[in-house]
């Protein structure tokens, strides 16, 4: 079973700044891998899929790299409505579905 | 518009049983593979349970297997979680998302209904 960590756990920063946010899978899990935004009573959007795609209507402020075990969505310029809570998540055969356990992104 | 609609939450006391329903438009519901995802209060996303578009595949989180039952009926565009046995710890805002795995690229959890909440407690 594939676990996923992320890190840091919360990021504080400005307005403008980027943000780097990390994932990190136990074992590789290819370009499997996509990343969700989620707004305090929202369900979770979806960000960036196979890894580096941006789903739809996703500006190109956010941007996923990283293949194999490495994975990072960085966030450009930041916004005050970016303020959220970043998960990653892998699909596999089992456990069909995996999230990581979130970093909370603060913009002040 | 693509939607997904969930009810059927509520208050239940342990031991008791709850059915939820996801009632899915503006795509073609059969081909997608469907899940159940949870967020306890405070908490991160812990995923439930699978069913592929024709229900020849079903799985589950150890925390709900033997518990939780999750079926769609394709004609009806809807997807539901029966509920058994809930204990506290099944509290939390229950969301359906559709799912899609292609050949070579993993295409995300693209839509979300807004979810429903379940509260366990006597």
């Amino acid at each position: 079973e594939v676990v996923l960590t992320q890190s840091p756990a919360t990021l504080s920063l400005s307005p403008g700044q980027r943000a780097t946010l990390a994932c990190r899978a136990s074992q590789s899990v290819s370009t499997s891998l996509a990343w969700y935004q989620q707004k305090p009573g929202q369900a979770p959007r979806l960000l960036i899929y196979d890894a580096s795609a941006r789903a739809t209507g996703i500006p190109p402020r956010f941007t996923g790299r990283g293949s194999g075990t490495d994975f990072t969505l960085t966030i450009n310029s930041l916004e005050p409505e970016d303020s959220a809570v970043y998960y990653c998540q892998h699909r596999s055969s089992w456990p069909p579905i995996t999230f990581g356990q979130g970093t909370r992104l603060q913009i002040k | 518009e693509v939607q997904l609609v969930e009810s059927g939450g509520g208050l239940v006391q342990p031991g008791g049983s709850l059915r939820l329903s996801c009632a899915a438009s503006g795509f073609t519901f059969r081909t997608y593979g469907m899940n159940w995802v949870r967020q306890a209060p405070g908490k991160g996303l812990e995923w439930v349970s699978y069913i592929s578009g024709s229900s020849n595949n079903m799985h589950y989180a150890d925390s709900v297997k033997g518990r939780f039952t999750i079926s769609r009926d394709n004609a009806k565009n809807s997807l539901y979680l029966q509920m058994n046995s809930l204990r506290d710890d099944d509290t939390a805002v229950y969301f359906c998302a559709r799912d899609l795995m292609g050949p070579t690229i993993y295409y995300g959890l693209d839509v979300w209904g807004q979810g429903t909440t379940v509260t366990v407690s006597s």
